[in-house]
């Protein structure tokens, strides 16, 4: 069964400071997205990492992968308090055997910048 | 780029009734559509996965009795929530893809379901 693990689970940062979100996940795939979600709402898409050490980076949000270690981080720079929000990433479990792709979110971080 | 609208945003029934959730792919075809279920401050759970004209495939645990879902064309599913109970109130998402790829997963904007 793939497990997608984030941590931490709840992030409480000063505006200015940096962090990064880890995502863990626990089978081979070669492709990733992040997603940003606002309270009641559904989900913004971010990023979408498509092979072994893809970086991609908008604005203050940079995302990487590494999946031999299975791995993906979300770089926060100088945080802002419009960055407050849940962060979730997501893996694609390919297709293998004629199964049809499906995404399988992790955990959730949820970021709060206090001014 | 990719819209996929979803209907209704907001929705309160009666326990015991059953409620119906539509999902469009606004210009592109899906020939994949996804459910997930997302309890308060918790993450997004896969339901089902539905391919059009087939059966869905469901994840385990989910009822397909309770959740039935259609996929009648490449540019509508809907998922039913019959005999609707309390424990079914949460936020229901879905997701569209492509054959090709070319859009990715596009999410609907969510409906809220409260069943009182």
């Amino acid at each position: 069964e793939l497990k997608v693990e984030q941590n931490p689970l709840f992030l409480s940062m000063q505006e200015g400071k940096n962090y990064t979100i880890y995502c863990n996940y626990s089978t081979t795939s070669d492709r990733l997205y992040w997603y940003r979600q606002d309270p009641g709402k559904s989900l913004e898409s971010l990023f979408v990492l498509l092979s072994n050490g893809a970086v991609k980076q908008e604005g203050r949000l940079m995302a990487s992968l590494d999946t031999k270690a299975r791995l993906s981080t979300l770089h926060i720079t100088a945080a802002v308090h419009d960055l407050s929000a849940t962060y979730f990433c997501a893996v694609d479990l390919m297709n293998y055997g004629g199964a049809t792709n499906k995404l399988i979110f992790g955990t959730g971080t949820l970021l709060a910048v206090q001014p | 780029g990719a819209v996929v609208s979803q209907h209704p945003s907001r929705v309160i029934c009666k326990s015991g009734t059953s409620v119906k959730i539509e999902c469009r792919s606004l210009d592109f075809q899906a020939t994949t559509m996804f459910w997930y279920r997302q309890f308060p401050k918790q993450s997004l759970m896969l339901m089902a996965t539905s391919n059009e004209g087939s059966k869905a495939t469901y994840e385990q645990g989910v009822e397909k009795d309770k959740f039935l879902i259609n996929h009648a064309s490449l540019t509508l599913s809907t998922l039913t929530v019959t005999s609707a109970h309390p424990e079914d109130s949460s936020f229901y998402i879905c997701s569209a893809s492509d054959l090709g790829g070319n859009y990715g997963y596009t999410f609907g904007s969510g409906t809220r379901l409260t069943v009182v």
